[in-house]
């Protein structure tokens, strides 16, 4: 069964820094893409960020760019995203997403991120 | 950026009832269109893919149609299960920039 389980969110103060992980089961992980996608509070989805199966590819929204970083360890099957210069718009669930061919059929629960002071 | 847009913003249905939802891209997506339901609490769960290939253990009840800029996801007799927030993502980008709709709630009459 696949599973992908976030960790890392909580409450972070504009212009902190947080690291999410999402640790991934099931499948095998170095042979697929992944994703970010988040969820604002009463809010739509929104994809942040893509990474190549063996990392050498990475793709973001603007919105992100510059900001935030995705990477995985396939030794670890984990996903991570570095996420810097945080602002109170960047608060919101963020779920990891396994890539089947550029469609997401399996997510995480997601784990909440609130910047705030 | 493509922008999906998805109508109405609010859908009021009887169980039992058919119900049409509605995506437009901004800009030909081709076939390269999803359905999402996401239900309050939970990670979305998918659908659709390719505009009308129903997702591993998706019920029959839900087809998917269209191409280009319309597309329309539609459930035959609702069941109560059905009442959640459908998102549209399109995923026609190379490099990948793939948007998603605002949504359209799905409630009972």
């Amino acid at each position: 069964e696949v599973q992908l389980v976030e960790s890392g969110g909580g409450l972070v103060q504009p212009g902190g820094s947080l690291r999410l992980s999402c640790a991934a089961s099931g499948f095998t992980f170095s042979s697929y893409w992944m994703s970010w996608v988040r969820q604002a509070p009463g809010k739509g989805l929104e994809w942040l960020a893509s990474i190549k199966q063996d990392g050498s590819e990475k793709y973001y929204v603007d919105s992100v760019k510059g900001r935030f970083t995705i990477s995985k360890d396939n030794a670890k099957n984990s996903l991570y995203l570095q996420m810097n210069s945080l602002r109170a718009e960047d608060t919101a669930v963020y779920y990891c997403a396994r890539e089947d061919h550029s469609t997401y059929h399996h997510w995480g629960q997601g784990t909440l991120v609130t910047v705030s002071s | 950026e493509i922008v999906m847009t998805q109508s109405p913003a609010t859908l009021s249905v009887s169980p039992g009832e058919r119900a049409t939802l509605s995506c437009r891209a901004s800009q030909s997506v081709r076939s390269n269109l999803a359905w999402y339901q996401q239900k309050r609490g939970q990670a979305p769960r998918l659908l659709i893919y390719g505009a009308s290939t129903r997702a591993t253990g998706i019920p029959a009840r839900f087809s998917g149609s269209g191409s280009g800029t319309e597309f329309t996801l539609t459930i035959s007799s609702l069941q109560s299960e059905d009442f959640a927030v459908y998102y549209c993502q399109q995923y026609n980008n190379w490099p990948p920039l793939y948007t998603f709709g605002q949504g359209t709630k799905l409630e009972i009459k």
